[in-house]
């Protein structure tokens, strides 16, 4: 079975410039998360989606951070402008069953994104 | 707010040795998850702990947890430089729309020869 696909890997970019990360689930799964792990921490929830739609962006910064999963599989999350403080490895996963479900979380290898 | 707090964070022991990595939160769950991260690497699924007692066991690590305590625990025995790695914990709240996980800072594990 394959894993949580994420791309690219790697991204360097200048503050104030926009940035977009992919992500491809685990196939059939509907819960797809969206995390920022900032260097020697744990990782941070962003966004979470059941299918197509958002249940939780509490914790998005909305002012630059967006995130769309149009067809219930895939997803891209942009940030629009970028600040140095994003910095951090962003990193996609997915679970299947029922949202009240204790199912485990899937991560993919994540994107290191390096802001100067 | 939902504090979870690992210990130690920082843990370099020899070959052969047994520890412990503590995990308390501040919050009633009763659901918790351990993970492991090889440097640059993602994070890969150790255990699910879905109970007040519930213990489960892989190899050389053994999770436990206590949700009257609000403790988890990894033991970890005779250790192999193979388990080099930063483990987290991660705790359900599990809030109105389904889960919802807060992680730990991690504990950088090195093990020695």
């Amino acid at each position: 079975e394959a894993g949580v696909a994420q791309s690219p890997r790697y991204k360097i970019i200048e503050k104030r410039q926009s940035v977009a990360f992919w992500c491809n689930p685990i196939s059939g799964h509907a819960t797809l998360y969206w995390y920022q792990q900032i260097l020697g921490q744990g990782p941070k929830l962003l966004i979470q989606f059941q299918n197509n739609g958002v249940v939780d962006d509490s914790q998005l910064p909305k002012d630059r951070f967006s995130a769309e999963r149009l067809k219930g599989v895939d997803s891209t999350l942009k940030i629009q402008p970028a600040k140095l403080e994003d910095s951090a490895v962003y990193l996609c996963a997915s679970s299947g069953g029922t949202p009240h479900g204790p199912d485990t979380q899937y991560f993919g290898p994540g994107t290191r994104l390096t802001v100067l | 707010e939902l504090k979870v707090e690992q210990n130690p964070l920082f843990l370099s022991m020899q070959e052969g040795k047994n520890y412990t990595i503590y995990c308390n939160y501040s919050t009633t769950s009763d659901r918790l998850y351990w993970y492991r991260q090889d440097p640059g690497k993602s994070l890969e699924s150790l255990f699910v702990l879905l109970s007040n007692g519930a213990v489960k066991q892989e190899g050389r690590l053994m999770a436990s947890l206590d949700t009257k305590a609000r403790l988890s625990t990894l033991h970890i025995t005779a250790a192999v430089h193979d388990l080099s790695a930063t483990y987290f914990c991660a705790v359900d709240l599990r809030g109105n729309y389904g889960q919802n996980f807060v992680f730990g800072p991690g504990t950088r594990l090195s093990v020695l020869p």
